[in-house]
């Protein structure tokens, strides 16, 4: 089974600022990688793709990078709705198809 | 557009047994395999099962291998977790999520509460 290892556990962010965040996997996962945003209470909503495609929808503002085993998803400028839980999740080999343990951007 | 809602969870005692369902609309639900995803309370996003788009097999992980059922009827656009031996261990939320390629999921469903308690 594949590992997914989301840092940090927390991330305090001013609006406007720009926050990273990391992901790696226990073996290269090639770009087979997704990117996730949770909201209390809702639906987790696809960000990202193939580690760096956005998703139907998705700002700009959103961007991933990475091959292998470590991974980054980057918010340019954090908006007030951006606030929530995000998850990394590997798609090269499955089952089972795994999930980091999550990365919450707070306001700081 | 895309909706998946769930239904079936609710309290069991441990050892007992649920069916969730899962209705789908908004999209040819005979194209797409599905998932089941689960959140234990205050935890991350653990997946469950798979099931092609056909239903030809089926995938579980190895925390359920052997007490949980992953199916669908096509006719219906539903999908199904019939869940057996439930432990307390078992206790999340769990979503149907639609699948894209066998690789990510696209669209998930807000979820039904499954609690293992005596």
């Amino acid at each position: 089974e594949i590992v997914m290892t989301q840092s940090p556990a927390t991330l305090s962010v001013s609006p406007g600022e720009r926050a990273t965040l990391s992901c790696r996997a226990s073996q290269g996962i090639s770009n087979n990688l997704a990117w996730y945003q949770q909201k209390p209470g809702q639906a987790p909503r696809l960000l990202l793709y193939g580690a760096s495609t956005r998703a139907t929808g998705i700002p700009a503002r959103f961007s991933g990078s990475g091959s292998g085993t470590e991974f980054t998803l980057t918010i340019s400028s954090l908006q007030s709705e951006d606030f929530a839980v995000y998850y990394c999740q590997q798609y090269n080999k499955w089952p089972p198809w795994t999930f980091g343990q999550g990365t919450k951007v707070e306001v700081k | 557009q895309v909706q998946l809602v769930e239904s079936g969870g609710g309290v069991v005692q441990p050892g007992g047994s649920l069916r969730l369902s899962c209705e789908a609309s908004g999209f040819t639900f005979s194209a797409y395999g599905m998932h089941w995803v689960r959140q234990a309370p205050g935890k991350g996003l653990e997946w469950v099962a798979f099931i092609p788009y056909d239903g030809s097999k089926n995938y579980c992980a190895d925390s359920v291998k052997g007490r949980f059922t992953i199916s669908r009827d096509n006719s219906k656009n539903t999908l199904y977790l019939q869940m057996n031996s439930l432990r307390a261990e078992d206790t999340a939320l769990y979503k149907c999520a639609k699948d894209i390629n066998n690789y990510y999921f696209d669209h998930w469903g807000q979820g039904t509460l499954v609690t293992v308690s005596s």
